[in-house]
């Protein structure tokens, strides 16, 4: 499985937009990424996922670069539940693997 | 969206008894189900993958006789620890994907957390 790096943590102020980036560089044609996050004590929840186009749901934007080798989730108005583990994973076969993710801290 | 539940939320158990966690899909049909484990303070690392009316397929370094899995049925698995020790002690996420995906999500369940004594 294509292996992903996003930063160990980031902080972000409450109401401002958030950007994670996440870098996959032997990333293949086929491989669609995926963003998941996790709140404490809980199942991971889907949060989007995209292949070459960006793309955006209710939840968060994502931007794809256009060589595909890193991507970046969107939050446009980070609130205090945005706080989690946010996961950028690489699923081109069956299974979903998790990396150990970018823990978001949002102040106040 | 589609849901997952698993039961029970939290179990603790002594050492040396079996487990048996169940993750059900409860709004869709799944033909492939995951197992996950995750230890404090770590990412989920994947335990096996189950597909309905077949035997799983498990990672690297899992034992199969120790975690027993059936997914007997497109909307149950389940996970069984067999014998269990403290190091067992975890917390275990199960997902369900759809049986004709139209746009490849995964869904997890809120997990189970095991204590064993």
């Amino acid at each position: 499985d294509a292996k992903t790096t996003q930063p160990n943590s980031m902080e972000s102020n409450e109401e401002e937009p958030v950007h994670l980036p996440c870098n996959h560089s032997t990333i293949s044609g086929t491989d669609y990424i995926h963003w998941y996050r996790q709140l404490p004590s809980q199942g991971p929840e889907y949060v989007i996922h995209g292949l070459t186009s960006n793309v955006n749901n209710r939840m968060a934007s994502l931007a794809i670069a256009e060589d595909r080798k890193s991507s970046t989730l969107i939050l446009h108005r980070a609130t205090l539940r945005d706080a989690a583990v946010y996961y950028c994973i690489l699923r081109g076969a069956q299974k979903l693997v998790f990396g150990q993710g970018t823990r978001l801290t949002i102040n106040p | 969206g589609a849901v997952v539940s698993q039961h029970p939320s939290w179990v603790i158990c002594k050492s040396g008894t079996s487990v048996k966690i169940e993750c059900r899909s409860l709004d869709f049909q799944a033909t492939t189900m995951f197992w996950y484990r995750q230890f404090p303070k770590q990412s989920l690392m994947l335990m096996a993958t189950s597909n309905e009316g077949s035997k799983a397929t498990y990672e690297q370094g899992v034992e199969k006789d120790k975690f027993l899995i059936n997914h007997a049925s497109l909307t149950l698995s389940t996970l069984t620890v067999t014998s269990a020790h403290p190091e067992d002690s975890s917390f275990y996420i199960c997902s369900a994907r759809l049986a004709r995906g139209f746009s490849n999500e995964q869904f997890f369940g809120p997990g189970t957390r095991l204590t064993v004594l």
